[in-house]
């Protein structure tokens, strides 16, 4: 079962800034956190992944809380093309019998209005 | 960097025909591939981990004998849906981690899926 509880849906103008928020109360010190998405009808999307620090790439940033218990995926300046589940997924670190995978929740749906 | 790319895109054959799909990491070696499932409006679901060189890992309730899996190479892994129904209509996604493998924190990345009908 996910390990990640996320709202189903949300709506962001376009231009403005998208706060996704995911919850992670059970997770392990040995866990990270992963965001995905998903625009219809193609694979997921990389975007972003962290443990226990903030993290900044091209796409997003990951804002994760001191306690690791929830997580916030900010789109800075959202577009029409980020219309898209987004998937929040907290992995274990492959090794000692583990393999990495991703166990994907429902993921919350973003709706970028003009 | 970290392409993984899926053939076919789409098939449509008939029922009680088996069905290849391919999975290739493109530029890097993959040791462990992923399939998963996704029916419509609903999440991804994992089926199997594909593992090089040794037998693949079933989530439960994923029939090993309807779902072959074969991950002969560094770069290839194929699902062959067998006797394939109109319940196993569905779009079939693979992925891949890249340096370091699945035995890392580096991401998983995934094919564009290949979106299966059986008639």
């Amino acid at each position: 079962d996910a390990k990640t509880t996320q709202p189903p849906s949300m709506d962001c103008a376009e231009g403005r800034a998208a706060n996704l928020p995911c919850n992670h109360s059970t997770i392990s010190g040995n866990e990270y956190v992963y965001w995905y998405r998903q625009i219809h009808s193609q694979g997921p999307q990389y975007i972003i992944h962290g443990l226990k620090n903030n993290e900044t790439n091209e796409m997003a940033s990951l804002i994760i809380t001191e306690d690791r218990k929830s997580s916030t995926l900010i789109l800075p300046h959202a577009t029409l093309r980020d219309t898209a589940v987004y998937y929040c997924i907290v992995r274990v670190r492959g090794g000692s019998g583990n393999t990495g995978k991703l166990i994907f929740g429902q993921g919350t749906t973003l709706q970028v209005k003009p | 960097g970290a392409v993984v790319s899926q053939h076919p895109s789409w098939v449509i054959c008939k029922s009680g025909t088996s069905v290849k799909i391919e999975c290739r990491s493109l530029d890097f070696q993959a040791t462990t591939m992923f399939w998963y499932r996704q029916f419509p409006k609903q999440s991804l679901m994992l089926m199997a981990t594909s593992n090089e060189g040794s037998k693949a890992t079933y989530e439960q309730g994923v029939e090993k004998d309807k779902f072959l899996i074969n991950h002969a190479s560094l770069t290839l892994s194929t699902l062959t849906v067998t006797s394939a129904h109109p319940e196993d209509s569905s779009f079939y996604i693979c992925s891949a981690s890249g340096t370091g493998g699945a035995l890392s924190n580096q991401p998983q990345h995934f094919g564009d899926g290949t979106r299966l009908s059986i008639l």
